[in-house]
């Protein structure tokens, strides 16, 4: 079946603009997970949905950021006000469920450069 | 703060030759999961060994296990030039989060 995948793939934006970012999981998975890796780094936890529940957003660097899952399936983060140093490549992954133990499957990721 | 720690960060070596690279972590973990990146963009899960586990193989990866020392190693047999990638390790917590931790990763360079 498909992967995880997200849209765009690349995104250039100026300054102070908003972005969405979209990740579509894998068909059934319940647990969808957003991380931001920068330039030569490893990857950075920003939250996290498991089926209905409240997401843990304990991730999130700033209230700049935000990101909303309808209908357990899609998921978009937004960012406002774009800053330089949200340049970064934004990665979804999903899981079958949230026990801890299941595989994340990762999509390939939006490049995101602020100038 | 960094819960996985990867050594070396860069290692190159020669086709056929085997690849280790190590893993220290800090808090107690559910399980330790190996990941590689390619080019930067979407990872790829490798193998997962659980706390009980002290060594698992997949192919012509092996993975160890120390609870003890809070360490993971991840060796490659008979390197190829297309396992030229970065390797990551990443962990569940005991604390209930679900969540993957990261280290930084090491870069590891296959040269035919």
């Amino acid at each position: 079946g498909a992967g995880v995948s997200q849209s765009p793939s690349n995104k250039v934006t100026e300054k102070g603009k908003d972005v969405e970012l979209r990740c579509d999981p894998i068909s059934g998975h319940t647990a969808l997970y957003w991380y931001r890796q920068s330039l030569g780094q490893g990857l950075e936890f920003l939250i996290y949905f498991q089926g209905n529940s409240a997401p843990d957003k304990s991730g999130l660097p700033s209230d700049r950021f935000s990101a909303e899952r309808t209908g357990g399936s899609v998921s978009t983060l937004t960012i406002q006000r774009t800053q330089q140093e949200d340049s970064a490549v934004y990665l979804c992954a999903s899981s079958q469920d949230s026990g801890g133990t299941d595989t994340q499957y990762f999509g390939p990721g939006t490049r995101l450069t602020v100038l | 703060s960094q819960q996985g720690e990867e050594d070396p960060q860069a290692l190159s070596i020669q086709e056929g030759e085997n690849a280790t690279m190590n893993c220290s972590y800090k808090t107690s973990i559910n399980n330790l999961q190996w990941y590689r990146q390619n080019s930067g963009r979407g990872l790829v899960h490798l193998i997962l060994i659980r706390s009980n586990e002290r060594e698992k193989h997949s192919g012509r990866l092996r993975v160890t296990l120390d609870t003890s020392k809070k360490s993971s190693s991840l060796l490659i047999t008979a390197s190829r030039a297309a396992d030229t990638a970065s390797y990551f390790c990443a962990s569940i917590l005991n604390s209930g989060y679900s969540t993957l931790t990261f280290g930084k990763g090491t870069m590891l360079l296959v040269s035919p």
